[in-house]
């Protein structure tokens, strides 16, 4: 059973605070993936990559930043965060590219004040 | 930029009734999958399409891809409380990565 956990489910931090989201996958997977999930607009990829120490931006990278050190752990960072970094926190992983199935950690809800 | 517009946006009805999620581009994608979203969890996949026309089968659910691979559809038959969540379609992009359509959430009540 492939389990993604993350290492927060709710977060509160206040604004220009730096902000560190974990995540951790045990199935060995090479592409990971960090999402924010906001009503109405569906998932939105921020980041992803397919191996240790390799990055890709996704559709809205700006004021983040990710770090994988390790195989199986993908970290998101908020530098400064902002109000309008107020979402749904979604991590996922895969064995492939887009036609493989990704599986999703639970999510963290972060509010920024 | 791809899109994927899904409707409707919400969706509440009573047990035992049928409903259809639509899930439409003006891009063609490479295959389409469908997840599940239950409240405090991660999306999980039900189904992925890949060609034209093709229809899937999972229990009450059904799952249609256009012809011209452009749309896709969810029916659900005699919808159960257990079906409640949120729907999500997802294509495969021209940059291999996966857009995912802006959601129907489905509430059904007892």
């Amino acid at each position: 059973d492939v389990k993604v956990t993350q290492s927060s489910r709710y977060l509160v931090k206040r604004t220009g605070e730096k902000v560190f989201l974990e995540c951790v996958q045990d199935m060995d997977h090479e592409n990971m993936f960090w999402y924010r999930q906001d009503p109405g607009l569906g998932l939105r990829l921020i980041y992803f990559s397919y191996d240790v120490k390799m990055k890709e931006k996704g559709d809205i990278p700006e004021g983040y930043s990710v770090s994988r050190e390790k195989k199986e752990r993908f970290s998101l960072i908020l530098e400064s965060a902002s109000t309008n970094q107020t979402s749904m926190y979604l991590c996922a992983s895969s064995l492939g590219g887009a036609t493989y199935e990704q599986y999703f950690g639970p999510g963290t809800r972060l509010t920024v004040t | 930029t791809q899109l994927l517009e899904q409707s409707p946006q919400f969706l509440s009805i009573q047990e035992g009734e049928n409903l259809t999620v639509y899930c439409n581009s003006s891009s063609v994608f490479s295959s389409l999958q469908w997840y599940r979203q239950e409240p405090g969890e991660g999306p999980v996949l039900l189904v992925t399409v890949v060609t034209g026309g093709e229809v899937k089968k999972l229990k009450r659910l059904t799952f249609q891809f256009g012809d011209a691979r452009k749309d896709s559809s969810l029916h659900i038959t005699a919808a159960q409380p257990g079906d409640t969540g949120l729907y999500l379609c997802a294509g495969e992009g021209t940059t291999d990565k996966l857009i995912f359509g802006t959601g129907t959430r489905l509430q059904v009540f007892p």
